[in-house]
This record gives structure tokens, C-alpha cells and sequence, in this order.
């Protein structure tokens, strides 16, 4: 299985500051199934960037992902209040499991 | 913007099957693959499987012998479950929408927390 890490477990920013945020896959990864995913307490995760750089709908355009084979990164450019929350990296390969990160929280 | 239900018993005895649904608004649940994903206390996000109306079924292997995941077309919802649970299934459960040409996640419930005890 593909083991992604994600550092650092805690991020302690004011909003306004830019974020960035690291997904290592344990072998590499194709980039196309590279996915990050906000997620809120009490709320539905939220789809935020597909295919490592590609921005899903509505997602607004200070959220940027970059990266190939193994190392991958998540920035957020200034600090929304609203962008305080857990953020976890995915990956895809038919062949082998789906797995996850183990998150990375954005807090103030 | 479709939004995905859970639901199902909050709590479940050790041994006992664990059964949930998911239910999907509209008419689209014969377009998408359908997914369960889990995250106990404390600890990461687990893929559980996939399941499709034509019977096409994927699961983790660590949960194979003990899930089972369908789809109810004339309910609009999709099913999970989970035989002789134990302490390690105590989790929140999510089901998600899995979009090919993304390959990811697009849509996802808010998941429902399952404890097991007795």
C-alpha cells in the first residue's frame, strides 16, 4: 500500500498568512490521482484540489496544489478565517489500495 | 450541489452486524461509484470499498470477508454491512461519490459516528 504521510500535524497561523502543507507518498504517486480534501468538524469533507493542481468547483483561487512522484504540496496563499480547519491528501492507483493521509489542521 | 445522508444505529453490541445507509438525492445513483470510507477516534481516514447498481463491488481487503456494500435503486440510497464488529470498528462512517474523470472524492456525507459496545 501507498503510506502518505502529512506534515506538520498542526499549523498554527493567523489569517492573512500563507499555509503550506506537505503530502509524501511512500512510492510515487500519479499525479492525475492526487487529491486534497478540507474537512470541517460536523461538516461533509470537501473536495478542494483534483489531479495535484487542479482546483475543484467554487474553490477559490488562493487554494494552489503543486508536486509529482512523491512529494506533494497544498498552499494556502493568505489565510481566510473560514480556511481554519483539517486538511487531508488522497491517492488512487487501480491497483492498490486507496489511502489517506493522516490530515494536517490549519488552526489560529 | 448533492449532499449525502448517513444513517444508521449509533450503537452496535461486539459480534453483531453493523448496517448503514447512505441517501442520495435526485436520480444520479445509477451514474457514480459509490464509497465508505471510515475514520475511527483519533486515528486516519480508512477506505472500506466501493459499489456500483451493476453489482460491480470493490473492498479493502483488511474488511473483505466481513462487508458487504449495494445499492438500492428504487430507495436512492447504498448500503453498508459490517458482520461481527468489534472495538476497532468503532468509527465515523462517510460515504462519498467517486467521480472517474477526478479520481476523487467530489461528494461526501457528514459521516455518522458508530460506537461498539455492549
Amino acid at each position: 500500500d501507498i503510506v502518505l504521510t502529512q506534515s506538520p500535524g498542526t499549523l498554527s497561523l493567523s489569517p492573512g498568512e500563507r499555509a503550506t502543507l506537505s503530502c509524501r507518498a511512500s512510492q510515487s504517486v500519479d499525479s492525475s490521482s492526487l487529491t486534497w480534501y478540507q474537512h470541517k468538524p460536523g461538516q461533509a469533507p470537501r473536495l478542494l484540489m483534483f489531479g495535484a493542481s487542479s482546483r475543484a468547483n467554487a474553490i477559490p483561487d488562493r487554494f494552489s496544489g503543486s508536486g509529482s512522484g512523491t512529494d506533494f504540496t497544498l498552499t494556502i496563499s493568505r489565510l481566510e478565517p473560514e480556511d481554519f480547519a483539517v486538511y487531508f491528501c488522497q491517492q488512487y492507483h487501480k491497483s492498490l489500495l486507496l489511502t489517506f493521509g493522516g490530515g494536517t489542521k490549519v488552526e489560529i | 450541489q448533492v449532499q449525502l445522508q448517513e444513517s444508521g444505529p449509533g450503537l452496535v453490541k461486539p459480534s453483531e452486524t453493523l448496517s448503514l445507509t447512505c441517501t442520495v438525492p435526485g436520480g444520479s445513483i445509477n451514474n457514480y461509484y459509490w464509497n465508505w470510507i471510515r475514520q475511527p477516534p483519533g486515528k486516519g481516514l480508512e477506505w472500506i470499498g466501493y459499489t456500483h447498481y451493476s453489482g460491480n463491488n470493490k473492498y479493502n481487503p483488511s474488511l473483505t470477508s466481513r462487508v458487504t456494500l449495494s445499492v438500492d435503486t428504487s430507495k436512492n440510497q447504498v448500503s453498508l454491512r459490517l458482520t461481527s464488529v468489534t472495538a476497532a470498528d468503532a468509527a465515523v462512517y462517510y460515504c462519498a461519490r467517486w467521480s472517474i474523470a477526478w479520481r476523487a472524492f467530489d461528494t461526501w456525507g457528514q459521516g455518522t459516528m458508530v460506537i461498539v459496545s455492549s
